[in-house]
């Protein structure tokens, strides 16, 4: 199995521009969850989906993000317009809905975005 | 709500040292309890992990075990070594929550 796969790693890109993420799950599972990491405020929950559906969205800083599942394996994020302060590094992880307590997370290796 | 509160760190030790990272949750109901780690430039990984009240998770040389009486998920090893070295998560996932709640993270160096 080749993991949760994100692309691209690495996004340099310049205030105002718009930034797509892109996450492929893991085949069979059905739960998507995308976090952000900054040194300021550690690892935060942005979004997460179960079958595609989104279920809680509070995490989303405002309303220039917004994130989809076109299909119940691949997912993306997109920043529009980015700004200085989205910088971080942008994770997703997949894992089973059913019997979730017991399920963990699979991480991909993140996407490093800065913006100047 | 769920919470999840880890030792504070960062943690530096010598190679071949005791490690004890502490974890302490709040939680509804019987979550199931997970030790990740991340080691540079790459996402979190699952170390171990423990579903019910008394069960020890265990992998390469790491132990915790659940302690619904002290609400606790103390992670050990009794000799680090340098490739020991990452950010250590402790985190919670309940019945229904979905989401899983995540501590803020322990740097462990350990040094030759």
């Amino acid at each position: 199995d080749a993991g949760v796969i994100q692309s691209p790693r690495h996004e340099v890109t310049e205030m105002g521009q718009e930034v797509t993420l892109r996450c492929k799950l893991i085949s069979g599972h059905n739960s998507l969850f995308w976090y952000r990491q900054t040194m300021m405020r550690g690892l935060e929950l942005l979004i997460y989906f179960n079958n595609n559906v989104p279920i809680d969205d509070s995490g989303m800083p405002e309303d220039r993000f917004s994130a989809k599942m076109p299909n119940a394996s691949f997912s993306t994020l997109k920043i529009q317009p980015s700004e200085p302060r989205d910088s971080a590094v942008y994770f997703c992880a997949s894992s089973f809905a059913t019997g979730e307590r017991n399920s963990p997370l699979h991480f991909g290796n993140g996407t490093r975005l800065t913006v100047t | 709500g769920n919470s999840v509160t880890q030792m504070e760190g960062p943690v530096t030790l010598s190679e071949e040292a005791f490690l004890t990272i502490n974890c302490t949750y709040t939680a509804t109901g019987y979550p199931s309890l997970f030790w990740y780690v991340q080691y540079p430039g790459e996402g979190l990984q699952l170390l171990l992990k423990a579903t019910k009240a008394d069960d020890k998770g265990s992998n390469k040389g790491f132990e915790a075990t659940y302690r619904k009486e002290t609400t606790s998920f103390h992670l050990e090893k009794g000799s680090v070594q340098v490739s020991d070295s990452a950010v250590y998560f402790c985190a919670l996932r309940g019945r229904g929550a979905g989401k899983s709640t995540f501590g803020d993270g322990t740097t462990l160096t350990v040094k030759p």
